[in-house]
């Protein structure tokens, strides 16, 4: 199975301080990850989608100078969170899709990075 | 665009009692609609992919359903292990690869 990791899986940090978030596809190689926000008893709500070699393509509503994603590899992309206040404080979790898969590409998510910004 | 909506909201079982999830869609070329389960403080787990009206796939006590406007999860005789959020998502022809998710359904399995 496609297994995906998260670092840290916590993080607790001082308003202003910047966080960065790394993800990693460990046996396969993930052409394009996906970063989502979940907040208490809420769904996923997708941030950007992350494309190796390429800039971050960014939803609706989010700040892509707070939120920088960087897909340097084909097995890790990053999320730094600049300037960090309280309000961003939430449950961070990426995906990856498995390129062997064939038709509908299913996603396999990291466990997830829980922020905290005192 | 794309729409995902999931019922109930929760839903609270006996072990071994049988029931259903519902997750209706809307979308612009159905190229797969999928089901995981997010246990609390982790990421969702991949449970299935269907691709066309009338595939079924079946895992353990799960059984997953496709139609061309629904999706049912069905679970049969579950245990307490089988409680979890599950969240339904589809993937568009037309949206980029991206997933459109539901809501999920929290189930509760009392012992």
């Amino acid at each position: 199975g496609a297994v995906v990791s998260q670092h840290p899986s916590w993080v607790i940090c001082k308003s202003g301080t910047s966080v960065k978030i790394e993800c990693r596809s460990l046996d396969f190689q993930a052409t394009t990850m996906f970063w989502y926000r979940q907040f208490p008893k809420q769904s996923l709500m997708l941030m950007a989608t992350s494309n190796e070699g390429s800039k971050a393509t960014y939803e609706q509503g989010v700040e892509k100078d707070k939120f920088l994603i960087n897909h340097a590899s084909l097995t890790l992309s990053t999320l730094t969170v600049t300037s960090a206040h309280p309000e961003d404080s939430s449950f961070y979790i990426c995906s990856a899709r498995d390129p062997r898969t064939s038709g509908a590409y299913e996603q396999y998510f990291g466990p997830g990075t829980r922020l905290t910004v005192t | 665009e794309d729409q995902v909506t999931q019922s109930p909201e929760a839903l609270r079982l006996q072990e071994g009692e049988s029931s259903s999830l519902n997750c209706s869609y809307t979308v612009s070329g159905l190229r797969g609609l999928f089901w995981y389960r997010q246990d609390p403080g982790k990421g969702p787990e991949f449970l299935f992919t269907l691709y066309s009206a009338g595939e079924e796939k079946e895992k353990e006590r799960l059984k997953a359903t496709l139609t061309k406007k629904e999706s049912f999860l069905h679970i049969t005789a579950p245990k307490p292990e089988d409680s979890a959020t599950y969240l339904c998502a589809v993937q568009g022809n037309t949206n980029a690869g991206k997933s459109t998710f539901g809501d999920g359904t929290t189930l509760t399995v009392k012992p």
